[in-house]
């Protein structure tokens, strides 16, 4: 199956600094990137869309000039998380989906801790 | 409103029993896609199984098996003679042509085995 490589695994920050995530599909062109959020117990939820070159579709209650998504080329995402607050701790998790392909594959998952 | 029901929060068996989860779903399309997920503690989303809707045929891979019921829109997972490592939240999925590779997930069952 495809490869989808997700960095880092995990990481912790201070309240007020930003947070990159990077996505990448490792064996195949990434049309379509996915990023979900996870809250500890919950289960995942959208966050938003990005299609590659254009500008990312964000799903309802989601901030979008909180959570910066870019997908600049046909193998990268990413999702920086601006001035995270500890509310903004979870688990982000990332999937990819190729040109006219209906299945997307996911990466590993970042666990952000804000403290 | 909710399109994926796991109506189970929490199974707790003994090792060898078997355990069956729950899905429901709701969709209005024709062609569409629903998937289970394993989620170990570990975080990361292990694929098990993707249907689509024009096949029906019920699937066994190993000690799992699945049964896709378009008349009840449901799509159940039984793990037979379970084992320790079968603990796990597990997902049920939903993928709609509108949007192909963008998920609906369940709420999750947690499955606990005991030796």
């Amino acid at each position: 199956g495809a490869v989808v490589s997700q960095h880092p695994s995990w990481v912790i920050c201070k309240s007020g600094t930003s947070v990159k995530i990077e996505c990448r599909s490792l064996d195949f062109q990434a049309t379509t990137m996915f990023w979900y959020r996870q809250f500890p117990k919950q289960s995942l939820m959208l966050m938003a869309t990005s299609n590659e070159g254009s500008k990312a579709t964000y799903e309802q209650g989601v901030e979008k000039d909180k959570f910066l998504i870019n997908h600049a080329s046909l193998t990268l995402s990413t999702l920086t998380v601006t001035s995270a607050h500890p509310e903004d701790s979870s688990f982000y998790i990332c999937s990819a989906k190729g040109r006219g392909n209906t299945e997307a594959f996911f990466g590993q998952g970042t666990r952000l801790t804000v403290v | 409103a909710q399109k994926v029901t796991q109506a189970q929060t929490e199974i707790s068996v003994v090792e060898k029993e078997d355990v069956t989860l729950d899905c429901v779903y709701e969709t209005r399309d024709t062609t569409y896609y629903l998937f289970w997920y394993k989620q170990p503690p570990s975080g990361e989303l292990v694929f098990l199984i993707r249907r689509n809707s024009f096949d029906e045929q019920n699937e066994i891979s190993g000690r799992y098996s699945w049964n896709f019921q378009k008349s009840t829109s449901s799509f159940n997972f039984t793990i037979t003679a379970s084992q320790v490592v079968d603990s796990a939240v597990y997902f049920c999925a939903l993928s709609e042509g509108d949007s192909w590779g963008k998920l609906q997930f369940g709420a999750g069952t947690q499955v606990v085995v005991t030796p």
